[in-house]
């Protein structure tokens, strides 16, 4: 099994949705991330958070919400999906206790929102 | 503002040929730096990175990659490509202001032919 699991993979939802992605992981980090991937634009960051009370918002946090519900879950929302939303978005996590940098990463999720 | 900027959308190499990707960075301090790799279909997965020490760092699959302060550039090389090495790859800085986060670059896509 993947160390970071995301579902779904893939999502077509139409415009004004709801939207949840999940993301879990048994590597015991307490770091977590969700980043957004859009052709030619690499990876930006959405929210992040350090540990279970700890919430921070990244670089386009617009239009996202992020519930951390345990040191292993972290889902990120869309209220009311829009087409510019389409992206694919990845989960990381990374370890506080030695070197906070390696990145982790799930296998992604493609949302497409029409 | 952090930032790390990859000039080549995509590049096309021969198998056995070597290659190198270029990266600069913008970085008030020492710089964190990482080069990742992203396989079609899958998360991303790190190469190799450097914290301080020897300016040449070996990574993963073959891969080397150079500091160089002076030219605030961090680029990626391999001496002899195999086709397998087909994939998107990305350059980051880590920011540590607020806590640490990675800044992507926005990557180069690399094409092997026969």
């Amino acid at each position: 099994d993947a160390d970071v699991t995301q579902t779904p993979r893939n999502r077509i939802t139409k415009t004004g949705k709801r939207i949840m992605l999940e993301c879990s992981q048994t590597k015991g980090h307490d770091r977590m991330y969700w980043y957004r991937q859009d052709p030619g634009l690499g990876l930006r960051l959405i929210y992040y958070s350090f540990d279970v009370k700890d919430i921070n918002k990244g670089e386009i946090s617009d239009g996202y919400s992020v519930s951390r519900q345990a040191q292993a879950k972290f889902s990120l929302s869309l209220e009311s999906a829009i087409p510019n939303q389409t992206a694919l978005y990845f989960c990381a996590t990374s370890d506080s206790s030695g070197f906070a940098g390696e990145l982790f990463f799930g296998e992604g999720s493609r949302l497409t929102v029409l | 503002a952090q930032s790390v900027t990859q000039p080549d959308i995509h590049i096309t190499v021969s198998e056995g040929a070597s290659l190198e990707l270029r990266c600069n960075y913008s970085y008030g301090a020492t710089p964190y730096l990482f080069w990742y790799v992203q396989s079609p279909g899958q998360g991303l997965q790190l190469l190799l990175k450097y914290f301080s020490g020897d300016t040449l760092v070996q990574g993963i699959k073959g891969f080397e990659a150079e500091f160089k302060r002076s030219q605030s550039s961090f680029n990626l090389r391999k001496p002899s490509v195999h086709w397998s090495d087909a994939a998107e790859y990305f350059c980051a800085v880590g920011d540590n202001t607020g806590g640490f986060k990675t800044i992507f670059g926005a990557g180069t896509r690399l094409f092997v032919k026969a």
